[in-house]
């Protein structure tokens, strides 16, 4: 899997954008982009996943950059109940990583009121 | 769809015991997936089944053992309990078998206190 990077923590204020980074420059071309996020001691809920284009589904939008080195993930009008560990990761786990994301450290993101 | 659902959802143990755990997937999916979160080591996997077969594994001493039965509810044991053990055990189920995105849904886990 692709080492990712992320910032340790964010704040946002309630109705924003939320923009959450992250570097994966040592991602292959066939391993894809997940986010999840976690809301304390609760399990991963997934939020979106590309591969190179740019996504959007009804929770959040994802950019990736053009050489697939990095990636935003944005949440249009953030709320309380966004406040979570976001993870990003890069991964084949539909190929040979067989089941396997590999998470990180994930990026703590406050909304506040 | 009912997602995925772990039991039980607490567990105290003592070390040297055994413990196993269960999962059920969403209905369709025949790959599940397990891994550990500690406060320390975070979310570590396991080990992943598909259909009964055991096919990837993490670095876990051999203490952690899973199968998965033919309509895809999955277990896992972890025999000779450490107080290390002590941590929040999550399945997770994919629909995909092999290439092309990989989606888990997670259940809610197994948090598993041993003293």
């Amino acid at each position: 899997d692709a080492k990712t990077t992320q910032p340790t923590s964010m704040d946002c204020a309630e109705g924003r954008a939320a923009n959450l980074p992250c570097n994966h420059s040592t991602i292959s071309g066939n391993e894809y982009v997940y986010w999840y996020r976690q809301i304390h001691s609760q399990g991963p809920q997934y939020i979106i996943h590309g591969l190179k284009n740019n996504e959007t589904n009804e929770m959040a939008s994802l950019i990736i950059t053009e050489d697939r080195k990095s990636s935003t993930l944005i949440l249009p009008h953030a709320t309380l109940r966004d406040t979570a560990v976001y993870y990003c990761i890069g991964s084949n786990a539909g190929g040979t990583s067989y089941g396997k994301l590999t998470f990180g450290q994930g990026t703590i993101l406050t909304v506040h009121p | 769809k009912a997602g995925v659902t772990q039991t039980p959802r607490y567990l105290i143990k003592t070390r040297g015991q055994q413990v196993t755990l269960s999962c059920s997937p969403i209905s369709g999916h025949r790959s599940v997936s397990w891994y550990q979160q500690t406060p320390g080591q975070g979310l570590q996997f396991l080990f992943e089944y598909f259909s009964e077969t055991q096919r990837n594994k993490g670095n876990f001493p051999g203490r952690f053992s899973g199968r998965q039965f033919s309509n895809s509810r999955s277990e896992m044991n972890v025999s000779t309990l450490e107080l290390g053990d002590s941590a929040l055990y999550l399945c997770a189920s994919s629909l995909s078998s092999s290439g092309g995105a990989y989606i888990q849904y997670f259940g809610a886990g197994t948090r598993l206190s041993v003293l």
